[in-house]
């Protein structure tokens, strides 16, 4: 156990929908970070925060956004789903910044359909 | 932008063979790390290099960072069926926070 918890484990919806993945860090950590796994793209970097606040930007889509909360859970929303953006959504935790070690959650599996 | 190169993308090999997989990346980097995810789990965070021509060893994985800190192998002796899933090399740069993930090499041993 990663002491990482997303939820929901599993997320099936339909194309044009919005959904929020969440995302609690292993006690302590001030990284959250967003990946996006797929079959043919890999594990592709999203977007980190760090105490609150943004710190970078990857491959993001902009009908996606994420925010931290001041108790440091995290939360990804996915607006006007589309087929494509089916995949596995990882959340990792990091004690500061990415040359920490990062803890990664069980991920949350989308399906849109 | 950085750009980290994986190979091979899959190796298929018979329990008792070595394995190895090289992480290439198109800029210096500062650090990389590795990551093991089982099939239908996580990533696990694996090992970090952050010295020229480092080299770490765990049992039987031995981990390498180049002199020029632009590639890096991990290497697994006598392979088992328990090292079956997909290696991942993530490398770092001074400048950027941003964590550039390899494609990957998934290994399936054979029994």
């Amino acid at each position: 156990d990663s002491g990482v918890t997303q939820t929901p484990k599993h997320l099936i919806t339909a194309t044009g929908q919005r959904v929020t993945l969440r995302c609690s860090p292993r006690s302590g950590d001030l990284s959250v970070y967003w990946y996006q796994q797929s079959l043919d793209q890999g594990l592709q970097f999203l977007i980190q925060y760090y105490n609150g606040e943004e710190r970078a930007k990857g491959n993001i889509l902009e009908r996606f956004s994420a925010q931290q909360f001041p108790d440091l859970h995290s939360e990804l929303n996915l607006s006007s789903l589309e087929l494509g953006d089916s995949a596995l959504y990882f959340c990792a935790s990091s004690s500061a910044g990415f040359r920490d070690i990062q803890y990664f959650g069980a991920g949350t599996r989308l399906s849109v359909l | 932008g950085q750009q980290v190169m994986q190979i091979p993308q899959y190796q298929h090999v018979q329990e008792g063979e070595d394995f190895t997989t090289y992480c290439n990346s198109s800029t210096t980097l500062s650090n990389i790390q590795w990551y093991k995810q089982r099939p239908g789990g996580h990533p696990v965070f694996l090992i970090q290099l952050v010295k020229s021509g480092e080299v770490k060893k765990q049992k039987r994985l031995t981990f390498q960072f180049g002199e020029a800190k632009k590639n890096s192998s991990l290497h697994i002796t006598a392979t088992q069926t328990t090292d079956v899933g997909t290696y991942f090399c993530a490398g770092g740069t001074g400048g950027s926070y941003i964590p550039t993930f390899g494609r990957g090499t998934s290994l399936i041993v054979h029994p």
